[in-house]
């Protein structure tokens, strides 16, 4: 969606090493989700964010919404090969609105 | 529990095939989705209910019909379909409709041939 723009389209860490993916929209988030998705398979909820500022964290995931509620970041720490994966945000651009708009993706692969 | 099951897993059928795509939970959610996703793309939602009523309909071809006979239920059902509509068609659920996360089944792998 150009609405809502990934980055980066795909990513290879070293094991152990930490990792962040950016999701950025053009419009005012009334709600970002992440989930990760293994090729061919259904998708995974992660998080959800709503409110400026907000941070969640998951075992070694950590995500934020920032102040301005347009940016968001995954963060992955100490990355294992179950981390590997299609992350994929998804927003909502309007207050009232049921439904999600995806970003396109990052692709993250584990180099052990 | 926050699984969604989707039927069959793979599905190979025919342009002059009908068939039939199920989905069930069991988490007494009240909104219900369908989405498309094609190779290496996001996926793109086609249909929304909420409370067994069709909320929402992303401008979808008339050969896919949606069907929600109760709260737990969604069934997509297909006819005359296309080469260009095989992907994968996940089903979703969330407890209402505004500002609540969605849990996504495994998907149906279609192939039109």
């Amino acid at each position: 969606s150009q609405e809502l723009e990934q980055s980066p389209q795909s990513l290879i860490v070293q094991e152990g090493k930490n990792l962040t993916i950016n999701c950025t929209s053009s419009k005012t988030l009334y709600g970002l989700y992440w989930y990760k998705q293994k090729y061919g398979e259904g998708l995974i909820f992660l998080m959800m964010l709503q409110k400026g500022g907000e941070e969640k964290s998951h075992e070694k995931i950590t995500a934020k919404l920032d102040e301005k509620k347009q940016q968001s970041s995954l963060h992955i720490t100490a990355s294992q090969p179950s981390h590997a994966g299609i992350y994929l945000c998804g927003a909502k651009l309007y207050s009232s609105a049921s439904k999600i708009i995806f970003g396109s993706g990052t692709r993250l692969s584990i180099r052990p | 529990d926050t699984e969604v099951t989707q039927t069959p897993k793979h599905l190979v059928m025919g342009m002059t095939n009908k068939k039939s795509l199920k989905c069930e939970q069991h988490m007494g959610h009240r909104a219900m989705y369908w989405y498309k996703q094609k190779a290496k793309k996001p996926p793109e939602l086609m249909f929304v209910y909420s409370y067994e009523k069709l909320s929402i309909n992303e401008s979808v071809p008339s050969r896919f019909s949606p069907e929600c006979p109760n709260s737990s239920l969604l069934n997509l059902h297909l006819h005359a379909l296309q080469p260009e509509d095989s992907a994968l068609y996940l089903c979703a659920s969330s407890q209402g409709l505004a500002g609540d996360e969605q849990y996504f089944g495994p998907g149906t792998r279609l192939t039109v041939t």
